[in-house]
């Protein structure tokens, strides 16, 4: 069965800029999580979705937004980058509704100018 | 009351030897606690995971051990190698995976 998969890998932006990153889960699993991990602040929640709704969002300004489609395939936006927002964003997908057994994709490695 | 607080930061251990990494946390709606284990450049890797109602599972070299009341727990890495070599990260969830500050492990020969 093949992983959880990220789209791109490595992405370069300007400040001001809006970026969407893609995540697609292993297949059969239809909860999607999303998380920014930097040295800084290590590995913090972003917002989980789950048959296309969104169950629960983490402790991130509105510039941070998702979405999954019907497929399960999730993306997230980030609009107005801010030097800040540099950070690996990793996508992890689970085959059950609760989310429990997570499993991460490589990550997109975000770097903003 | 929603952080998992990680010790140590990091840990230099002799290959064979037992690592030990220490997780605490406070929120009693936790009901689900993995580790995870990253290697630079890679996603974390879903390592072994406990609910509270066990006090220990084990997965071949690597032992979780649950203490409810103490609201602690802790990864146990048996006859540690150099392959073992990565960060670690505890978690829980309640409604969400809250991670640990992570665990850098170094595995000498």
């Amino acid at each position: 069965k093949a992983g959880v998969t990220q789209t791109p890998r490595y992405l370069i932006k300007t400040r001001g800029q809006q970026v969407t990153l893609s995540c697609s889960p292993i297949s059969g699993h239809r909860s999607v999580s999303w998380y920014q991990q930097t040295p800084g602040q290590g590995l913090q929640f972003l917002f989980e979705y789950f048959s296309e709704t969104q169950r629960n969002k983490g402790n991130f300004p509105g510039r941070f937004s998702g979405r999954q489609f019907s497929n399960s395939r999730s993306e997230m936006n980030v609009s107005t980058l801010e030097l800040g927002d540099s950070a690996l964003y990793l996508c992890a997908s689970s085959y059950d509704r609760a989310g429990y057994e997570q499993y991460f994709g490589p990550g997109t490695r975000l770097t903003v100018t | 009351q929603q952080q998992v607080k990680q010790s140590p930061q990091s840990l230099i251990v002799q290959k064979g030897g037992i690592s030990i990494i220490n997780c605490a946390y406070e929120n009693t709606a936790f009901d689900y606690f993995p580790w995870y284990q990253q290697f630079p450049g890679k996603g974390p890797a879903l390592l072994i995971a406990i609910r509270p109602d066990v006090s220990e599972k084990k997965e071949g070299r690597f032992t979780i051990s649950f203490n409810k009341s103490a609201k602690q727990f802790s990864l146990h890495i048996m006859d540690s190698q150099p392959g073992d070599s990565a960060t670690y990260f505890c978690a829980a969830r309640s409604d969400k995976l809250i991670f640990g500050t992570g665990t850098r492990l170094q595995v000498f020969p």
